[in-house]
């Protein structure tokens, strides 16, 4: 199978930047999609092929994929972005597998 | 507006068979080429990819479930089915389907872009 490693926490102040990194061996060659879980709540897509966003994602969401790391980054933070956030992506070389990161939960302070 | 709902009991007994429906509304299995899949959360816990099925019926799994994995689809039902068997507590968790349609890539490449909203399933005597 293949891993996708993500810090478990981010925290920022309201107005800033947060990054929320995805580790993967050579994952900058693969599509890697992000997803966005509120509390109990069912995950909503916020970045689909590393960097393009689904209709209705605001622009301050936006992704980079390069190497072993896949990024998601969002700017100017609000209040109602605080969530775990998961990366996806698909390695065929373990089979078809589809990983999902283990998460990161976004603190906005 | 494309809808899917997971339906199914909220308990199962060890040993026993977990069966889920996912009924998709609002535009059809068969069009569009889209995959579809099942993932499962315990509680507290990661998203764990269950396995993709194509509107065709060609099915992939996460080998660590693999033995005990059944999917299927019914398009005329627009219906999807995933059965797992000789389950544990550690089969507890919200089971969510979703549409696997977003992206530029081969199926299992794309994005889960519709979900519904999960249904919990516990596994006790």
């Amino acid at each position: 199978s293949y891993v996708l490693t993500q810090s478990p926490s981010v925290s920022v102040a309201p107005g800033q930047t947060a990054r929320i990194t995805c580790g993967g061996n050579n994952i900058g060659m693969k599509s890697v999609h992000w997803h966005q879980q509120k509390a109990g709540q069912a995950p909503v897509l916020v970045v689909y092929d590393d960097s393009d966003r689904p209709s209705g994602i605001p622009e301050r969401f936006s992704g980079s994929n390069s190497g072993n790391t896949a990024t998601l980054t969002i700017s100017r933070v609000e209040a109602g972005d605080e969530a775990d956030y998961y990366c996806q992506a698909w390695d065929s070389r373990s089979g078809h597998f589809v990983a999902f990161g283990g998460g990161t939960k976004l603190t906005v302070l | 507006q494309l809808q899917l709902q997971e339906s199914g009991p909220g308990l199962v007994k060890p040993s026993e068979t977990l069966s889920l429906t996912c009924s998709v509304s609002g535009g059809s299995i068969s069009s569009g080429n889209y995959y579809w899949g099942w993932i499962r959360q315990p509680p507290g816990k990661e998203l764990q990819w269950i396995g993709t099925v194509s509107d065709s019926g060609e099915t992939y799994d996460n080998p660590s479930l693999r033995s005990r994995v059944t999917l299927s689809v019914d398009t005329s039902k627009s219906q999807l089915s995933l059965n797992l068997n000789s389950v544990t507590a550690a089969d507890t968790a919200v089971y969510y389907c979703a549409r696997q349609g977003m992206g530029t890539g081969w199926g299992l490449g794309n994005a889960f872009d519709v979900w519904g909203q999960g249904t919990m399933v516990t596994v006790s005597s």
